[in-house]
């Protein structure tokens, strides 16, 4: 266990849904991140929050929408997915910004149909 | 930003065997840090490590960081060891997030 929870673990979505994965983290970190892990690349960093506010965003598709309504929580919803956007979703969280070492949840493990 | 390689890619090891896992980056690092991944997908923390060396159990790691690589060493690898490896770093110079090593698959074998 490192703290930070993920749910759902697995998720099969049509590509009209919508959907949303929610993370938590329970070390009382004040930044939270997202990260997306597709087969063969390198984990790639969609979202960044430190204190509550969006602080980068990796040019991420519109279809996905960051959510942070406090320090523990860090939501992604997803509507009008495309089977590319299949992969593996990591939550992360660090005490402050990217200097902290970070701690990753479970994932979520995504499949666009 | 920084660049993050990592050697080998891929490894096969016998029960016992020690190894050593190279990252290689291209810039002065702020944070370094390396990770397994389990076959479930899990990142486990395994060392923080901008410079310096580090033990814990049957792990070690060194950052030679003004030569610019990381060794994790593994001795007596068990089957459990088995999974992806990787290295992450940050230069906050250049820009504010961890970049990523594509990894090394590792697998223990009876």
């Amino acid at each position: 266990e490192t703290g930070v929870t993920q749910t759902p673990r697995h998720l099969v979505m049509g590509m009209t849904n919508k959907k949303s994965l929610k993370c938590e983290q329970h070390l009382g970190h004040n930044a939270m991140y997202w990260y997306k892990q597709s087969a063969k690349k390198p984990l790639e960093l969609m979202f960044v929050y430190n204190f509550k506010e969006q602080t980068e965003n990796n040019s991420v598709p519109s279809r996905f929408s960051p959510e942070c309504p406090n320090s523990s929580h860090l939501f992604l919803h997803l509507h009008t997915l495309q089977p590319e956007d299949s992969a593996l979703y990591l939550c992360a969280s660090s005490q402050d910004g990217a200097l902290n070492e970070q701690f990753f949840g479970p994932g979520t493990r995504l499949t666009v149909l | 930003g920084i660049q993050v390689e990592q050697s080998p890619p891929d490894l096969i090891l016998q029960e016992g065997a020690n190894s050593t896992l190279r990252c290689n980056f291209s810039d002065s690092v702020n944070n370094l840090q390396w990770f397994h991944q389990n076959p479930w997908g899990q990142l486990i923390n395994l060392f923080y490590i901008p410079s310096g060396t580090k033990q814990n159990g049957r792990l070690s790691a060194t950052t030679v960081a003004t030569e610019r690589y990381s060794l994790l060493y593994i001795s007596s690898s068990q089957t459990t060891d088995s999974g992806v490896y990787f290295c992450a770093a940050l230069n906050t110079g250049t820009a504010s997030k961890l970049t990523f090593g594509t990894g090394t698959r590792l697998q223990v074998t009876l």
